[in-house]
């Protein structure tokens, strides 16, 4: 049964870089399937931010894709966020999941990231 | 990318049957069989409760049944029950290659 952990700061600070980890476990990156990140501003909707295949190939939101970067570590089983320049507005619980392929059939449990000096 | 339009909320009585709906456009919810609803509870992680349009993954209640008629998508919860209380999200595969969520439902059970 595949698992998916969220790891990185809990606080960031205004126009700096925002990254995030995601960890997989019970199911290698290398055998396939699309993995994504994904987040919720507090008390409101979830938005798709990007996501990224076993060898690298990415696609984002287009809201986004001047500031994101996600890639992959097939050797450590993770896959990660970087959002650069953030401002308060990018504060939310961000959740890393698992396509297959057009749909999420696993998510992590979500890890809230504060923008705030 | 626009989300995609969901109403803000809806309610039913125990027992009564609701539907949401999700507008999109062409480019995703019309032009692909892919559109998926989740369930979130608060605090929690989404759950998928409908993939594909129509399908209904191992474990979900048969009371959940999902279908679409041009740019929109609906998902209808039958024989409502208190735990179906929840926020509800729909999901489409776009002509970009990427992912649009909905803006939510809150169900109200009465």
């Amino acid at each position: 049964q595949v698992q998916l952990q969220e790891s990185g700061p809990g606080l960031v600070k205004p126009s700096e870089t925002l990254s995030l980890t995601c960890t997989v476990s019970g199911y290698s990156i290398r055998s396939g399937h699309y993995w994504a990140w994904i987040r919720q501003p507090p008390g409101k909707g979830l938005e798709w931010i990007g996501r990224i295949d076993r060898s690298g190939g990415t696609y984002y939101n287009p809201s986004l894709k001047s500031r994101v970067t996600i890639s992959v570590d097939t050797s450590e089983n993770q896959f990660s966020l970087k959002l650069t320049s953030v401002t308060a507005a990018d504060t939310a619980v961000f959740f890393c999941g698992r396509l297959d392929p057009w749909y999420f059939d696993s998510w992590g449990q979500g890890i809230l990231v504060t923008v705030s000096s | 990318q626009s989300a995609l339009t969901q109403p803000a909320s809806v309610s039913g009585s125990p027992g009564q049957s609701i539907t949401i709906s999700c507008t999109g456009t062409s480019s995703d919810v019309g032009g692909y069989n892919f559109v998926s609803w989740y369930r979130q509870n608060p605090g929690k992680a989404p759950k998928v409760m409908i993939h594909y349009v129509t399908n209904r993954p191992s474990g979900v209640s048969d009371r959940f049944s999902g279908s679409k008629s041009g740019n929109t998508a609906s998902l209808t919860i039958s024989g409502l029950q208190a735990e179906d209380e929840a926020d509800y999200y729909c999901s489409s595969y776009t002509s970009s290659g990427t992912l649009v969520f909905g803006g939510g439902t809150k169900l109200t059970v009465l």
